[in-house]
């Protein structure tokens, strides 16, 4: 069975810090996506990494992936307020189908 | 605005009722995906067609079926409702199949009574 597993599940940070987020994968994967969810709305595509080192970029995030260690992160880089969501990996699996993360709820404090 | 769209945003009915529940993909777009985001589950994979056929299945209870249409719009279809089937559900689009990036809609909230 695929597991994507997060953590942490749950992040409170301060304006201004930097972290990192954590997404381990069970099996090989040809791709990882980053979502983005603000509460009771629909999911954001962030990112996809198609390959072992990937690294993508957009404003203060920042995505990677080791596909030799099943490991992708996202790093925060001077978290704002507006950053504040819960954060989704996801792989893909049979045909294109998604298994997702837990998620990780970010909330950056002013 | 990722150009899909699910109908209707809320729906509340009642333990042993049925549902539908429908979706438009992007326009060009030749897959849908169901999801399913509760509390207790996460997001959980339902299930996929690609051109009107089904391509995979994930989680899904028998209870539970979906369809997609020539004009390339799906319907998930929920019956016997319980309780905990109150979740969000999603529909998701992409162009092809293995390989695309999803993109999803707004959701439609279920709650059953």
């Amino acid at each position: 069975e695929l597991k994507v597993e997060q953590n942490p599940l749950f992040l409170s940070m301060q304006e201004g810090k930097n972290y990192t987020i954590y997404c381990n994968y069970s099996a090989t994967s040809d791709r990882l996506y980053w979502y983005r969810q603000d509460p009771g709305k629909s999911l954001e595509s962030l990112f996809v990494l198609l390959s072992n080192g990937a690294v993508k970029q957009e404003g203060r995030l920042m995505a990677s992936l080791d596909t030799k260690a099943r490991l992708s992160t996202l790093h925060i880089t001077a978290a704002v307020h507006d950053l504040s969501a819960t954060y989704f990996c996801a792989r893909t699996g049979a045909g294109n189908m998604l298994t997702f993360g837990g998620g990780t709820r970010l909330m950056v404090k002013p | 605005d990722s150009g899909v769209t699910q109908t209707p945003k809320h729906l509340i009915t009642a333990t042993g009722q049925r549902v539908t529940l429908r979706c438009s993909p992007r326009s060009g777009d030749l897959s849908v995906y169901w999801y399913q985001q509760s509390l207790d589950q996460g997001l959980q994979f339902l299930i996929q067609y690609y051109n009107g056929e089904e391509r995979a299945k994930g989680n899904i209870l028998e209870r539970f079926s979906a369809q997609q249409f020539p004009d390339l719009h799906s319907e998930l279809n929920l019956s016997s409702l319980e309780l905990g089937d109150s979740a969000l559900y999603f529909c998701a689009s992409s162009v092809f199949g293995a390989g695309d990036t999803q993109y999803f809609g707004p959701g439609t909230r279920l709650t059953v009574l």
